[in-house]
């Protein structure tokens, strides 16, 4: 079974533009969760999506930042006029389910402003 | 709201020698997931604990969820060079899917 498929693994951009982060959940998993990670620290929880709904954008800052699963592709995180601040890491993570189900990660995006 | 510390922030240990870090959360949780990241990689799964008091181990690794449901911990006996990493607890409140990770503990071994 292939795992949570995130790409691109490395994205660079200049302030101002927009970047697009793709997460493919592994086969037969309907929720997916995104994350933020800078350099040295633990993770942040951003958003938690079903097939086309977000469930808690709870850890979602309220500007720039916007995320989709749509019924059909990729789940979608898109941060539009970039800024320093923004460069992390960005993980994926689904789960077959709710509750008490373990979350398998992506290998991460790596996202650098210029 | 929810907030989950883990210490020490960073144990280096000699090859051989235990390890232990130590996680806690600001209220009672549902559950308990414990990851692992290697430098440059991406969080693993490693166990989740339910019950309270609940103990488990998988070779020499003992995890433990405390009677409170409030704190972990995850043991390592004898640590080897495949030990290295991060090493994060995770929580989840009642009716609440989101994950809260805790600050991790970075592992090093001296061989």
């Amino acid at each position: 079974n292939a795992g949570v498929m995130q790409n691109p693994r490395h994205l660079v951009r200049r302030r101002g533009q927009e970047a697009r982060l793709r997460c493919s959940p592994m086969k037969g998993h309907s929720h997916v969760y995104w994350y933020r990670q800078l350099p040295e620290e633990g993770l942040k929880f951003m958003v938690y999506l079903q097939k086309e709904n977000i469930i808690d954008e709870s850890g979602m800052p309220k500007e720039r930042f916007s995320a989709e699963f749509p019924k059909e592709g990729p789940s979608i995180l898109r941060i539009q006029q970039v800024v320093r601040g923004d460069s992390a890491a960005y993980f994926c993570a689904s789960s077959p389910g709710r509750g008490t189900q373990p979350q398998h990660f992506g290998d991460g995006t790596r996202l650098s402003i210029l | 709201g929810q907030q989950v510390m883990q210490i020490p922030q960073y144990q280096h240990v000699q090859e051989g020698e235990d390890f232990t870090t130590y996680c806690n959360s600001s209220t009672t949780l549902s559950n308990i997931q414990w990851y692992k990241q290697r430098p440059g990689g991406h969080p693993v799964f490693l166990i989740q604990l339910v019950k309270s008091g609940e103990v488990k181990k998988q070779k020499r690794l003992t995890f433990q969820f405390g009677e409170a449901k409030k704190n972990s911990s995850l043991h390592i006996t004898a640590t080897q060079t495949t030990d290295v990493g991060t090493y994060f607890c995770a929580g989840r409140d009642f009716g609440n899917e989101k994950l809260t990770f805790g600050t991790g503990t970075r592992l090093t071994i001296i061989p």
